[in-house]
């Protein structure tokens, strides 16, 4: 069975900290990708990626960083959390050509 | 640019059709999706169709595609209480060419109540 996991479910972290959100997926994936999920925004692409070490900004990079150093592991870095960052971050996988992208179940990120 | 629209709200009774209606704005999309998202929980795809087809059945479920205006539908027929969620339409524009990733575009999605 098809399993893209997210480390954590809920978040809670202060101004200022460095946070790690982690996601694996057991399925042999090329791409994994992070989006955040905002009311009324729908779902944005952050960061993906097509390769280990291998990764693209997508359309809202900023404040964030990944990184990918086993092709089933794919982290979202914020490397100073601010308020802003709020949200609900989903991760997903899909195979190179394939038309369906996997997620996870979310992880929902308050930051105080 | 890219765009997806969807209206945010739908209310129906349960056992009516629910049409859920999404707009796009990029007409090399190759393939077009909805997903599912339940309380909590991440995305589900529900079904997709290819840019080449005009409607897709499967079960409760038609998708209908409109090219000329680009429009893209979601119909559920005999709406259960389970049907409740969140819908995202998505596309998958063909730039960037095949063999790179697929980027998934993402409306805002249609948030679903069922009543009895």
């Amino acid at each position: 069975d098809v399993k893209v996991t997210q480390s954590s479910r809920y978040l809670v972290k202060r101004t200022g900290e460095k946070v790690f959100l982690e996601c694996v997926q057991d399925m042999d994936h090329e791409n994994m990708f992070w989006y955040r999920q905002d009311p009324g925004l729908g779902l944005r692409l952050i960061y993906f990626s097509y390769d280990v070490k291998m990764k693209e900004k997508g359309d809202i990079p900023e404040g964030y960083s990944v990184s990918r150093e086993k092709k089933e592991r794919f982290s979202l870095i914020l490397e100073s959390a601010s308020t802003n960052q709020t949200s609900m971050y989903l991760c997903a996988s899909s195979l190179q050509q394939n038309t369906e992208a996997f997620f996870g179940q979310g992880t929902r990120l308050t930051v105080v | 640019g890219e765009d997806v629209e969807q209206s945010l709200f739908l209310s129906v009774r349960e056992g009516d059709s629910s049409v859920i209606n999404c707009t796009y704005t990029d007409s090399s999309s190759t393939y077009l999706y909805w997903y599912k998202q339940e309380p909590g929980a991440g995305l589900q795809l529900l079904t997709y169709i290819f840019s080449n087809m005009d409607m897709k059945q499967d079960q409760r479920l038609t998708v209908l595609l409109n090219k000329k205006d680009k429009h893209l539908s979601l119909r559920i027929a005999d709406t259960q209480t389970g049907d409740s969620a969140i819908y995202f339409c998505a596309e998958k524009p063909l730039w960037p060419p095949a063999g790179g990733y697929n980027k998934l575009i993402f409306g805002a999605g249609t948030r679903l109540a069922v009543h009895p």
